[in-house]
């Protein structure tokens, strides 16, 4: 089965810039989405197709994809940014979701 | 406004059935890809379930742990996508959100709409 790696956690200074792998072979090749999950809440889609942000998510997150390494950035982190990442692409017509990154700002 | 509505959760005794729902309004259920997710208890995202829109045959597909088990279905009359969960299993104990695809952002193939989230336990 396709499986995506992540960092368990990454941890960051308030006011720096936080930056999470997400980690195949190859995985340049596909289209890579990113959520941000807050306890209790729903799931929060942040970046979609490797670089692009919704509406309403503040140019201080960002995305880059190529090689074997799609890397969500968090510029000027806050405290608000804390919580889990995860990745997520389409394989053989299914979702496959990384293992997801807590991010702690400190 | 569009969005997502679950309901259908609780406490169910292993071997149970329970049958989650998902309304959706603002948009059609059957026009987009719709898909299952859940998050067991200090675990992460775990995708179970697509099915395809009607244009795309309207396909589906499940992870291997619920195949045979679960099954994922929609009403168009009630613009309604369900879960039919038989079998149940302690590890199945987790929240369940129903997921849209290429809702709002029509150009991408993203889970960019997301239900509030239902809870599910599954305990004697």
């Amino acid at each position: 089965s396709y499986e995506v790696t992540q960092p368990l956690s990454v941890s960051v200074a308030l006011g720096q810039t936080a930056r999470i792998a997400c980690e195949r072979n190859n995985i340049g090749n596909k289209n890579v989405h990113w959520y941000q999950k807050k306890p209790g809440q729903a799931p929060v889609l942040v970046i979609y197709r490797d670089t692009n942000r919704p509406s309403g998510i503040p140019e201080r997150f960002s995305g880059s994809n190529s090689g074997n390494t799609a890397t969500l950035t968090i510029s000027r982190a806050q405290a608000g940014d804390e919580a889990d990442f995860y990745c997520q692409v389409w394989d053989s017509k299914i979702v496959v979701f990384g293992g997801g990154t807590k991010l702690t700002v400190l | 406004e569009v969005q997502l509505v679950e309901s259908g959760g609780g406490l169910i005794q292993p071997g149970g059935s329970l049958r989650l729902s998902c309304a959706a309004s603002e948009f059609t259920v059957s026009s987009n890809y719709m898909s299952w997710v859940r998050q067991a208890p200090g675990k992460g995202l775990e995708w179970i379930s697509v099915i395809y829109s009607d244009g795309d045959g309207g396909d589906t597909y499940y992870t291997d742990s619920v195949k045979g088990r679960f099954t994922i279905s929609r009403d168009i009359s009630k613009n309604t996508m369900y879960l039919q969960m038989n079998s149940l299993r302690v590890e199945d104990t987790a929240v369940y959100y129903c997921a849209g695809v290429g809702v709002v952002i029509s150009s991408s193939d993203a889970l960019d709409i997301w239900g509030q989230g239902t809870m599910v336990t599954v305990s004697s």
